[in-house]
């Protein structure tokens, strides 16, 4: 097993400029999540989906678009680059919000 | 909203010595999760508490859930170079619902 697989695992943008961070788990597990990393700020959530088809805001969600189309992947949409979207991104899953989540390795973007 | 609470956010250790980083959640929780993330690398899953009280053990690491079920200790005894990295707590208010996560307390372990 894979686990969760991000792509890229670096990127940098310039301002404006649109792209997609691509997550895939292998796991069958229904819930999925986009947090965001920044010093001294822990954690924040994005966007999550508690199965396919079904998704919902974070507390962090502007400037960011998500869709569930199969249980497999979760893709992040940066609409239109900014930068305090200077940030690692962790896509995250799990068989339920009750359960541990499993953390793919991350992608580190750069917003000039 | 709910917060979650990290003290200390930095601890400095020498190796051998003991550990402790707390919790606190503003609201009563559901359930707290445990995660350590390496320098460079992503959170790792170490363990959930569910019950008022609860005490867990891993090796050298203990976990407690509070009687309240707002606040939460990790305790490693003996540090060890191993054990550097950042903890994170997360919490949950309800069953089902979306975890937050604690500021993290960044643990350097001197050799």
């Amino acid at each position: 097993n894979a686990g969760v697989t991000q792509t890229p695992k670096f990127q940098v943008l310039k301002t404006g400029q649109s792209m997609t961070l691509q997550c895939a788990q292998d796991m069958n597990h229904e819930y999925m999540s986009w947090y965001r990393q920044d010093p001294g700020m822990g954690l924040r959530l994005i966007h999550y989906s508690v199965g396919a088809g079904i998704t919902d805001q974070g507390e962090v969600p502007n400037g960011y678009n998500v869709s569930r189309s199969t249980t497999e992947d979760f893709p992040l949409r940066l609409l239109s680059a900014a930068p305090s979207q200077t940030s690692v991104y962790f896509c995250a899953s799990s068989y339920s919000a009750d359960y541990g989540y499993t953390f793919g390795s991350g992608t580190r973007l750069t917003v000039v | 909203g709910q917060q979650v609470m990290q003290i200390p956010q930095y601890q400095h250790v020498q190796e051998g010595e003991d550990f402790t980083t707390y919790c606190n959640s503003s609201t009563t929780l559901s359930n707290i999760q445990w995660y350590k993330q390496r320098p460079g690398g992503h959170p790792v899953f170490l363990i959930q508490l569910v019950k008022s009280g609860e005490v867990k053990k891993q090796k050298r690491l203990t976990f407690q859930f509070g009687e309240a079920k707002k606040n939460s200790s990790l305790h490693i005894t003996a540090t060890q170079t191993t054990d550097v990295g950042t903890y994170f707590c997360a919490g949950a208010e309800t069953s089902g619902s979306r975890l937050t996560f604690g500021e993290g307390t960044q643990l350097t372990v001197n050799p």
